[in-house]
């Protein structure tokens, strides 16, 4: 099993609707989440951190997280096609001989279509 | 603008050459990670590093691949000898440490062993 689990898509939604991008981990220590943008070419970019269950906004980007089904996600409202990259999933470890290591998923591929 | 800068941004060498990658972390960071992603593996954490000490080089092929920090200004990563299934982007990223870790990644070294 993987640490750090996403779906790779790619997910393709209109202009305007809602996406979501989801992700599962395997380490129930872990203590910090991240969401991070890669465009094609370019090197990955943070757009969301989370730490506490619940929901997290900032603008048009929503995270949540849920520690009891180790369960991340990252909701883009009124997607626009610049949102059109891949998403990262990033989970840091905070126990152990792994404190601090930042492991990522294999992305996710989002195409926003006119 | 702070940032984390890596050199060289491409290299094409033959197999069996030996590569060295370096980067500087932004200024204060304690943090240092050295990334290889491809298409079929994704972002692979190879090697990370906390003031300086290695903490995890588990994801590294340690008959051929080195990671070091001769200071706090400076991060290596060797190749010898490269082969081809070494071609991939490799990023250096640096943060701060601890919970709130929010790691910045530089361009990438984009290498092709022919």
């Amino acid at each position: 099993q993987k640490e750090v689990e996403q779906n790779s898509g790619p997910l393709s939604v209109p202009e305007g609707a809602i996406a979501s991008l989801n992700c599962t981990y395997s380490d129930r220590g872990s203590q910090s989440f991240f969401w991070y943008r890669q465009y094609s070419g370019k090197s990955p970019e943070l757009i969301m951190s989370i730490y506490s269950n619940g929901d997290k906004e900032d603008g048009r980007f929503t995270a949540q997280l849920n520690k009891a089904s180790q369960y991340v996600s990252l909701l883009i409202r009124d997607s626009q096609p610049s949102d059109s990259a891949t998403y990262l999933c990033a989970v840091l470890n905070a126990g152990g001989t792994s404190y601090g290591k930042l492991t990522f998923g294999q992305g996710t591929i989002l195409t926003v279509h006119p | 603008d702070a940032r984390v800068t890596q050199t060289p941004r491409d290299k094409v060498t033959e197999m069996g050459q030996e590569v060295t990658m370096r980067c500087q972390p932004i200024l204060g960071h304690n943090t240092v990670f050295w990334y290889r992603q491809t298409m079929m593996q994704g972002l692979e954490l190879l090697a990370y590093f906390r003031n300086r000490a290695p903490l995890d080089d588990s994801g590294m092929p340690k008959d051929r691949f080195s990671a070091e920090m001769p200071d706090a200004t400076l991060a290596t990563l060797k190749i010898q000898p490269s082969e081809p299934r070494d071609s991939a982007v490799y990023f250096c990223a640096s943060g701060f440490g601890g919970l709130g870790n929010t790691i910045y990644f530089g361009e990438g070294s984009w290498l092709t062993v022919v």
